[in-house]
Formats: structure tokens, C-alpha cells, sequence
């Protein structure tokens, strides 16, 4: 009941393109759900997090729609750049003791060719 | 701000051999984990502390690996003896307590190669 499901594993897009990752989840208790992006030798940082009571969010060129009923959420990558290439990661995040945790995805390495 | 310091980046060991890495989170983050991300695959939490305090460690192989935050400030992780299975990065993230949706920043980690 913890796991978050993530694909596809990998994706290659066009410049200008719109990469979609997917993800999903069995936890009702989750209620916070943040994508990373991570780049070779860093840490991952947030891009975009949404909660469930909002069926879509947009940050820039990143957009999160997320389907309650179906407990699925995606990442959209408008006119994606070579500069987006990295491995994203979905999560999800449930209170725990008045802190949070995160439960990753497996990842998602995006190639953007020029 | 100064972001999360680890160190050291990179540590290459002998199976059965014993080591440890260190963590600096965000001055003022009173929360602090200790993610495993094996080559190709999220970060696993191993350990999750609330100022000094463990709030769990239920995913923390505690026959070798043990962790503290003394003075609720930096942390050190280590592993004792390390299997070929240790083989990793080794995350240190922080964030704010009690703030709902409080972002985690992570540290860029530090990579182990058990040989």
C-alpha cells in the first residue's frame, strides 16, 4: 500500500515536445504529491507538487493533473528543452508524527534531443 | 540559504569494512532523513529524525546500519560491517517541521561502492 507505481521507465521527446510520466498509487492516506527532478551527481529537487483536492496545477512549462477516483497522477513537460533532460521522480506524502514522508517512484529518465 | 552539506561525495570500501557519512541539513530544519537510492531506482527512506529524535526507522537494517542526530543539528550515518548490497548513493534531506507540504531539500548525496 506504500508503493508508487511510475512510468514509463524511460522517454525520449523531440525538442519542443511534451514528455508524459505517469504515476499511481493504492494509499488513500497520501495527500501530498510532489514531483522531483534529479541530474547526474545531485540531489533531487522539487519541480511541482499538488494536493488531492486540485485536479490539475501549472508551474511554467510543468503541469500535474491528477485524477482522484482513479489514484493516477502525471507530469507534463510543455515545449521541453534539452535542459530538461534528467530523471523525474513522483511521490507521495502522507503526515507521519507532524512530519512528512515521501514514498518515491522507481524514476523516469527524459532525454530531450536537440 | 546554504543548502544540505554531505560529505564525503564519494567513498569506496571493502565488503565486511565499516563506514560513515555525515550530514549538515538547512540551518533551521528541525526534520532530517537518510534515503538509500540504489542505482536506477528511487530514494528509499532508511531513517527519519524530528530534532534529536528518531520518528522512525522501521526501513533501517539495524544489524548494520545505525544513525544519530546529536544536538538536533548535522547527523552521521554508518554501516557496519557493509555488504556488496550497500552499494549506493546515500541521501540527507531536511525540511521545515510542521509546515504542511514543507518541501524536502536533499543533499547531492554521498556514493558508496562496496567491492
Amino acid at each position: 500500500q506504500q508503493q508508487v507505481k511510475q512510468s514509463p521507465q524511460s522517454l525520449i521527446v523531440q525538442k519542443g515536445g511534451i514528455p508524459i510520466i505517469n504515476c499511481a498509487y493504492e494509499n488513500t492516506a497520501f495527500d501530498y504529491f510532489p514531483w522531483y527532478q534529479q541530474f547526474p551527481g545531485k540531489g533531487p529537487a522539487l519541480l511541482i507538487a499538488i494536493r488531492p483536492d486540485v485536479s490539475e496545477k501549472k508551474e511554467g512549462r510543468f503541469t500535474i493533473s491528477f485524477n482522484k477516483s482513479a489514484k493516477q497522477f502525471s507530469l507534463h513537460i510543455m515545449d521541453s528543452q534539452p535542459g530538461d533532460s534528467a530523471t523525474y521522480f513522483c511521490a507521495a506524502s502522507h503526515p507521519n508524527r507532524g512530519a512528512r514522508q515521501l514514498t518515491f517512484g522507481s524514476g523516469t529518465q527524459l532525454t530531450v534531443l536537440p | 540559504e546554504a543548502g544540505v552539506a554531505q560529505s564525503p561525495r564519494y567513498k569506496i570500501i571493502e565488503k565486511r569494512q565499516s563506514v560513515a557519512f555525515w550530514c549538515n541539513p538547512i540551518s533551521g530544519h528541525a526534520t532530517l532523513y537518510w534515503y538509500q537510492q540504489i542505482l536506477g531506482q528511487g530514494p528509499k527512506l532508511l531513517i527519519q529524525f524530528q530534532n534529536n529524535g528518531v520518528v522512525d526507522d522501521s526501513q533501517l537494517p539495524k544489524d548494520r546500519f545505525s544513525a544519530e542526530r546529536l544536538k538536533g543539528v548535522d547527523s552521521t550515518l554508518k554501516i557496519q560491517p557493509a555488504k556488496l548490497e550497500d552499494s549506493a548513493v546515500y541521501l540527507c534531506a531536511s525540511s521545515i517541521q510542521g509546515f504542511y507540504n514543507s518541501p524536502l531539500h536533499f543533499g547531492n548525496g554521498t556514493r558508496l561502492t562496496v567491492t
